[in-house]
């Protein structure tokens, strides 16, 4: 396992249209984290699971966002009908739920350009 | 309202010299300060983590320090190289899992020839 992996690295998509991205945590970690990034800020939590629960969702979390953990693996977060403003880099980490601290791990994120 | 504030907001600075960046936060309560590099579009990636009982980390040419009395943390970067070039993002835990971190906004450091 070589970390958190995020795909795709790069979409561009049109004003309007749907989006899904995929975060793949490290496989022993049971809680998994959403982040968005605007340039030249710190990333802002979104959501996060603890295996496949949904525990906590930000008010950044629009109804236009959903995101899901199926079977406590992988993560989809989707976009419905894109924004220009939902252009930012979105970023997963993921951790083990004992002393998370030490093993809080981020993907290298999906940046979204919204035209 | 918790917050992280970090000083400078950029710097540029000469290959080989060391800097020091500063984080300042109001977190309550306290679990865990860390520092992240994070290069232009890429993922933050973890360089140190204090708890509270630690007042100083190293890792490399990258040495943390935390005061948990006056709230403040500071990361120097010794015989900087331009590889250090990136955003070094400061980040406090009020623990307990989940939506429990604030982060800053990060200090843009730049290193030229």
């Amino acid at each position: 396992d070589t970390g958190v992996s995020q795909d795709p690295r790069h979409k561009i998509t049109k004003r309007g249209q749907n989006v899904t991205f995929r975060c793949d945590p490290i496989s022993e970690h049971n809680r998994l984290y959403w982040y968005r990034q605007t340039l030249g800020q710190g990333p802002e939590f979104l959501t996060y699971f603890q295996n496949e629960a949904q525990l906590e969702k930000s008010r950044l979390l629009s109804d236009r966002f959903s995101a899901e953990r199926p079977k406590g693996s992988f993560s989809t977060l989707e976009i419905q009908r894109t924004e220009q403003g939902d252009s930012a880099m979105y970023l997963c980490a993921s951790s083990p739920a004992y002393r998370e601290y030490y093993g809080y791990t981020f993907g290298s994120g999906t940046r979204l350009t919204v035209v | 309202k918790n917050q992280v504030e970090q000083s400078p907001q950029s710097l540029i600075i000469l290959e080989g010299k060391n800097c020091t960046l500063q984080c300042n936060y109001t977190v309550s309560p306290f679990s865990n300060l860390r520092w992240y590099k994070q290069d232009t579009g890429r993922g933050p990636v973890s360089l140190t983590i204090m708890t509270f009982s630690e007042n100083t980390k190293s890792n490399g040419r990258y040495t943390a320090t935390l005061d948990a009395d006056t709230k403040q943390s500071s990361l120097h970067i010794t015989a900087s190289q331009l590889s250090d070039s990136a955003s070094y993002i400061c980040v406090v835990s009020a623990g307990g899992g989940g939506n429990k971190l604030t982060f800053g906004t990060g200090t843009q450091l730049k290193v030229e020839l």
